[in-house]
């Protein structure tokens, strides 16, 4: 059974970087894309961007300029960085795994990250 | 860049069919899929490329993508079904999501 958890602070000030880890269990993480998605409070889901197993990313536009994505295969975890963190951050954010044809079949649980001093 | 429009909200009665639209520009050339996502869940998908069901997916929901709209139906709804419904698509290597629609079963 293939299960993704999102770990990471719970609280952000703000200017600095909110940091989250999503370990893969069940699977391998090769052959897959892999996700960050978010959820802000009475907003959509907004899509933060992608890695995949070779390493190569993709961000949203709105997000580009202060996303990173990485990967660590040995660890069979992926990683997102978002500098600068405001409080428009704040949202929970999910790991999930993507398909080839671009559908997310697999989510963690989601973690709260609230930006606040 | 590329947009997805969702009616915010849709209300149906326990057993009727309950119809969920999903418009973009030329969105009937890509494929469409739609997660459901009750409160403090996490989504799960229900449709992918466009018709196709997950396996553990109930037979009542169906989908299909033509022109510049894919639909999401759910027929038989019953109260379990109420959720935020988002479909999402893909174009030129970005993902993309509408805004999402509240389905209310009354």
């Amino acid at each position: 059974q293939v299960q993704l958890e999102e770990s990471g602070p719970g609280l952000v000030k703000p200017s600095e970087t909110l940091s989250l880890t999503c370990s893969v269990s069940g699977a391998s993480i090769s052959d897959y894309y892999w996700s960050w998605i978010r959820l802000p409070p009475g907003k959509g889901l907004d899509w933060i961007g992608y890695i995949s197993d070779t390493g190569s990313t993709n961000y949203s536009p709105s997000l580009e300029s202060r996303v990173t994505i990485s990967l660590n295969t040995s660890k069979n975890q992926f990683s997102l960085k978002l500098n600068s963190a405001t409080a428009a951050d704040t949202a929970v954010y999910y790991c999930a795994r993507g398909q080839t044809t671009w559908y997310f079949d697999l989510w963690g649980q989601g973690t709260l990250v609230t930006v606040s001093s | 860049s590329y947009e997805l429009t969702q009616a915010p909200s849709v209300s149906v009665f326990p057993g009727q069919t309950a119809t969920i639209t999903c418009s973009g520009d030329k969105l009937g050339d890509k494929y469409a899929c739609w997660y459901q996502q009750r409160p403090g869940q996490s989504p799960v998908l229900v449709i992918y490329q466009d018709t196709k069901r997950p396996s553990g997916i109930s037979e009542r929901f169906s989908g299909s993508n033509s022109g510049n709209t894919a639909t999401l139906t759910i027929s038989g709804t019953e109260t379990l079904d109420e959720a935020d419904y988002y479909c999402q698509a893909w174009d030129n290597s970005y993902v993309v999501f509408g805004g999402g629609t509240k389905l209310t079963v009354l």
